[in-house]
């Protein structure tokens, strides 16, 4: 079946705009998450929605970044007023389940600010 | 806080070689650990996932082990081929979910 995905894929900006960022979690996982991949880095927790709401949102950096899944599938990464340290490979995952399930995830789109 | 450290950052080898990646953690307060496979400029691929019950898991050429109490992982692959060419990275799942490693970058030499 369909994997977990991204769009877009690329996303190139200037300093000080607005971004929004796609997910499309594999059908029926009730669980979602985003992820912050710079560069030699591992991924780094943002944001954990179970259903439509987030359950877990400590790793978002600052009140720039939000997220909102409002039907329980797709969900949205926005950015306000990008700065230059926001560029970097944002993941999505999703799970069918919190905890003790396996994370599926996406191919990212990789984000620069300029 | 939850830290993850693997070692060693990269890794070199001839094919047909046995090798094993190495993956600490700081909180042994984990619901399970995972290690993921990523390509350069790809997302990652789960390759093995062991509850904090298990001791082991096995997938093909692929043994990863997990010592909860005294806060390791090891990721054995047998027989390395070039197409296991990548990063692997190990993350816990704890209160937060999934803390990361930075990952072992392998190099399989034909």
């Amino acid at each position: 079946g369909a994997g977990v995905s991204q769009t877009p894929s690329n996303k190139v900006t200037e300093k000080g705009k607005y971004v929004e960022l796609r997910c499309d979690p594999i059908s029926g996982h009730t669980a979602l998450y985003w992820y912050r991949q710079s560069l030699g880095q591992g991924p780094e927790f943002l944001i954990y929605f179970q259903g439509t709401g987030a359950a877990d949102d400590s790793g978002l950096p600052n009140d720039r970044f939000f997220a909102v899944r409002p039907e329980g599938s797709v969900s949205t990464l926005k950015i306000q007023r990008t700065e230059r340290g926001d560029s970097a490979v944002y993941l999505c995952a999703s799970s069918s389940n919190k905890g003790a399930d396996t994370q599926y995830f996406g191919p990212g789109t990789r984000l620069t600010v300029l | 806080k939850q830290e993850v450290t693997q070692i060693p950052a990269a890794l070199s080898v001839p094919e047909g070689e046995n090798l094993v990646l190495n993956c600490s953690f700081t909180d042994s307060a984990i619901y399970n650990l995972q290690w993921f496979r990523q390509d350069p400029g790809k997302g990652l691929t789960s390759l093995l996932l062991i509850q904090s019950s298990q001791r082991e898991q096995t997938s093909g050429r692929l043994n990863a082990s997990l010592d909860k109490s005294s806060g390791r992982s090891t990721l054995y692959i047998a027989a390395s081929q070039p197409g296991d060419s990548a990063t692997y990275l190990c993350a816990v799942r704890g209160n937060t979910p999934l803390v990361f490693g930075k990952g072992t970058r392998l190099s399989v030499i034909a």
